[in-house]
This record gives C-alpha cells, structure tokens and sequence, in this order.
C-alpha cells in the first residue's frame, strides 16, 4: 500500500471555480510535506513546503493545509484559471532520508 | 539560466540495448537525483548524488547505473535496457538534503523512454 494517497484521482471542473485536493499519508514521522504541479510532458513544479509545525501555507491561489495528527494535508485552489489544468502531487518527506510520492490528481479545467 | 536539462527527450531502445541519459543542471547545486515515473504510481527514486563523485542507491535502482563525475552533470545508465524500464525519468537538483530540509527541488523536463 502507498504510504501516500491522493484523492481524487482525477477531477473536473469550471474555470473561475475552487476545487480541493486531497492527501492522506503513513510517512511517520516525517520532515515536511510537499505540492507539486505538473503541466502535461513537463517536470513537477514546486507549490508549496511545510514543516510539521505548519498548518497552512499559500503560494497566490493556492493554498496548502495540513494537520499532522490525522496525517492529512489538502491543497485549495480559488479561482481556478486555464493554466491550473494539471497533475498535482503531494509528497511527504520522512526524518530517515526517505522521500514518498503520490501518484497525483489530475485536475482539468474547462472554459 | 537553464536550470535543470535532460538529453535526449525521447528514445526507443530494443531490448537489450544500452544507453545512457544525460542530466545537466548551472545552480551549483550539490545534490542530484533520477527519479522514474509510471502510470497510476508516484515517483520513484532510482539513485542520487550528494556531490560530486558520489553516488547512492534509491528505491528502485536495478537495473541502472548512475555517474557524478561532474558537479553540473549526472548519468543514468542502462546497460541491457528492459521492457520494464519503459518510463518516463526524471533528474532533479537542490543544494541541501531534500528529506531533511525544505530547500527546493527542480526538475528537469523529463527523457521518454520506450523500450521494445
């Protein structure tokens, strides 16, 4: 089982519209927990970065949270446009040099 | 300012043939790594460097070899490349221990590989 879980996998929606994504994790205990966004036939992006002390962090619409007790962290993104259209991942980084992907949500915006 | 760069974009091997893939990175970074992404999995680190002329294995690292000869440049090598190694990789940098820090790490564009 992945110790990192996405949800959903895919997802939909309107331009102009939010949207969040979801990420559960095993990783324990871990360093920090990352968002990444991919475009289509291009690397992973960096989002955002928390430690496990932070609850929230936002790079311009998006918006990261995460609570380390249930080992969840979500990713909001408000006002969608265009160009989020997108593979988004979380990865959660473990004290012992260990580094978990999730296998990503793929989020399409249409006009 | 490149940042992260992959040669070659794309190839198709038969089984059995070898090759070796380029990374080049121009932030001075001391770290690097080769990543492999598949289908409905996350990525998965295959070896990595923590400076130049050391290598260490990943998660997933059978199959390759890795070079660090060069501060700016990492090597992934397949010497009897595998349908299974059919992939798409990835080499990343950053210039402190990404598990333990929250220093940034760049990709690169990605090198698709089909083996047959």
């Amino acid at each position: 089982k992945n110790q990192v879980e996405q949800s959903p996998q895919s997802l939909i929606i309107l331009e102009g519209k939010n949207c969040t994504l979801q990420c559960n994790y095993t990783v324990s205990p871990f360093s920090n927990l990352r968002w990444y966004k991919q475009d289509t036939g291009r690397g992973p992006v960096s989002l955002t970065i928390m430690t496990f002390s932070e609850n929230t962090k936002s790079n311009g619409r998006y918006t990261a949270t995460l609570d380390a007790d249930t080992k969840q962290s979500s990713l909001h993104i408000t006002a969608s446009q265009l160009s989020d259209s997108a593979s988004y991942i979380c990865v959660v980084m473990g004290n012992n040099n260990d580094m978990r992907f999730g296998a990503g949500t793929r989020l399409t915006v249409k006009p | 300012n490149a940042g992260v760069t992959q040669t070659p974009k794309f190839r198709v091997l038969k089984t059995g043939q070898s090759m070796t893939l380029l990374c080049a990175q121009d932030m001075n970074h001391e770290y690097m790594y080769w990543y492999r992404q598949d289908p409905g999995m996350g990525l998965r680190l295959i070896h990595y460097s923590v400076g130049e002329g050391t290598t260490a294995k990943g998660e997933v690292p059978d199959g390759y070899n890795v070079s660090r000869l060069k501060k700016q440049n990492f090597l992934l090598g397949l010497e009897s490349a595998a349908p299974s190694q059919t992939s798409v990789y990835f080499c990343a940098s950053s210039s402190a221990d990404i598990p333990r820090s929250t220093d940034t790490q760049y990709f690169g564009p990605g090198t698709r590989l089909t083996v047959l």
